[in-house]
């Protein structure tokens, strides 16, 4: 069975700082990988995938991530925050498989001026 | 118009009572899918759909049900509502190239 693990619930950085959203995934299968962003009283707005091809993808934003298939992880980067990145950050893995979408538990992300 | 409708946005009912919360997209996606998301616990899927004569649980589908009326209609249902219900409740849908999903704003229901 699938699984994914957004290390910290609650990350906090300074403006301009650079933005580091760890995620772990269990897979038995090449998976599919995704960042889902959640601005307050919002729904989930895709930042970015990976399905096939090239390992670092860039998403909205200025986000990136890159699949580490040997460490199973997909950590979402952004080199400089922004204030308006203030939000929940969701990683979510899936297999061409079994479709539907295995969330983590999310991270909240707060940006201090 | 928003691709994935969800109605009502926010619903406060009572202990014991049978609620509906409706989803319509214009995707024209067979896959839809609903997901209850609860603070600390991310989204866990409640049930799926492949397309109108597929239903299958997920891992929450106790106290939930579901109808598939159309491709683009896709309601859940608590048969009998209780408090431990209370959370956010998101419709998606996918194509079956399964690129991503997309989300409804969210249906917020308090059961008193």
């Amino acid at each position: 069975a699938q699984s994914v693990t957004q290390l910290g619930s609650h990350v906090s950085v300074s403006e301009g700082a650079l933005v580091l959203l760890r995620c772990n995934y269990s897979s038995s299968v090449p998976p599919y990988l995704f960042w889902y962003v959640q601005y307050p009283n919002q729904g989930l707005q895709l930042l970015l995938k990976y399905t096939t091809g090239a390992t670092l993808v860039k998403g909205i934003n200025g986000f990136e991530a890159e699949f580490k298939k040997s460490e199973t992880s997909f950590h979402l980067t952004k080199p400089s925050a922004h204030m308006s990145d203030a939000a929940e950050y969701f990683c979510a893995v899936s297999d061409v498989s079994t479709p539907p979408l295995v969330f983590g538990k999310g991270t909240r992300l707060s940006v201090i001026a | 118009d928003a691709d994935v409708t969800q109605t009502p946005r926010n619903r406060i009912t009572k202990t014991g009572k049978r609620i509906m919360l409706e989803c319509s997209q214009t995707k024209g996606h067979d896959r839809m899918y609903w997901y209850r998301q609860d603070p600390g616990l991310g989204l866990r899927l409640i049930y799926y759909s492949f397309d109108v004569k597929d239903i299958n649980k997920g891992e929450i589908s106790d106290g939930y049900s579901v109808s598939r009326q159309a491709q683009a209609k896709f309601s859940l249902s608590l048969e009998s509502a209780i408090p431990n219900q209370t959370a956010l409740y998101f419709c998606a849908t996918s194509d079956s190239g399964w690129t991503e999903a997309f989300f409804g704003q969210g249906t917020r229901l308090t059961v008193v």
